[in-house]
């Protein structure tokens, strides 16, 4: 059971290039979310999923776009990267929404934008 | 609005010695709360949650932690520290929906031989 697959592991982009990472997820989960991490400020949420075909902007949205046209896939796409993108992003899943559903992470897929 | 503060952005003890990694969070509602373990360059894993059932949670590898409404604090303990602890821990809170989850800033674990 491979849980939460990230891909790539690590990426170095140019400032405006554009590329896609792809979350798989093989638990049958309704919700996914996509995070960044940055030293010393924790996980902030950037889109997030209820459902196939459903997106919505979480609290750091700007630079990002996302699609879930599989269930069991999530897209995040940066159309013209730039420098402050540099991060580290986790995919998590969860089964439903509520309050006592914890979230299963991905390994993570760290980008740098030179 | 909902908040979480880890008071510590860096703990060391010794090996066999308790562990304190404290969390207090702010919240409208009656919240979930988690506790997250990241070890290097892997993703996060849960420890335990607090959902308004019992409020000393225990979880996976020792591990508890103490609800205190009154408080609104859930600090995360361990009575005897092993090397493998040495980790990255997140505190969580979770409203209602997906999109209010906030996770503290992180207490870096670190455990002397």
């Amino acid at each position: 059971n491979a849980g939460v697959t990230q891909t790539p592991k690590f990426r170095v982009l140019k400032t405006g290039q554009s590329m896609t990472l792809l979350c798989a997820q093989d638990m049958n989960h309704e919700y996914m979310y996509w995070y960044r991490q940055d030293p010393g400020m924790g996980l902030r949420l950037i889109h997030y999923s209820v459902g196939e075909g459903t997106t919505a902007k979480g609290e750091v949205p700007d630079g990002y776009n996302v699609s879930r046209l599989k269930k069991q896939n999530f897209l995040l796409g940066l159309e013209s990267a730039a420098p402050s993108q540099t991060s580290v992003y986790f995919c998590a899943s969860s089964y439903l929404e509520g309050t006592n559903q914890p979230q299963h992470f991905g390994d993570g897929t760290r980008l740098s934008i030179l | 609005a909902q908040s979480v503060t880890q008071l510590d952005s860096h703990v060391s003890v010794s090996e066999g010695t308790p562990v304190l990694l404290r969390c207090n969070y702010s919240s409208s509602y009656s919240p979930s709360l988690f506790w997250y373990v990241q070890h290097p360059n892997k993703g996060l894993q849960l420890l335990l949650k607090y959902t308004s059932a019992a409020t000393l949670v225990k979880g996976i590898n020792g591990f508890e932690a103490e609800f205190k409404k009154s408080e609104t604090s859930f600090h995360l303990t361990k009575p005897s520290a092993h090397m493998s602890d040495a980790a990255e821990y997140f505190c969580v809170v979770m409203d209602s929906s997906a999109s209010k989850i906030i996770f503290g800033s992180g207490t870096r674990l670190s455990i002397r031989p």
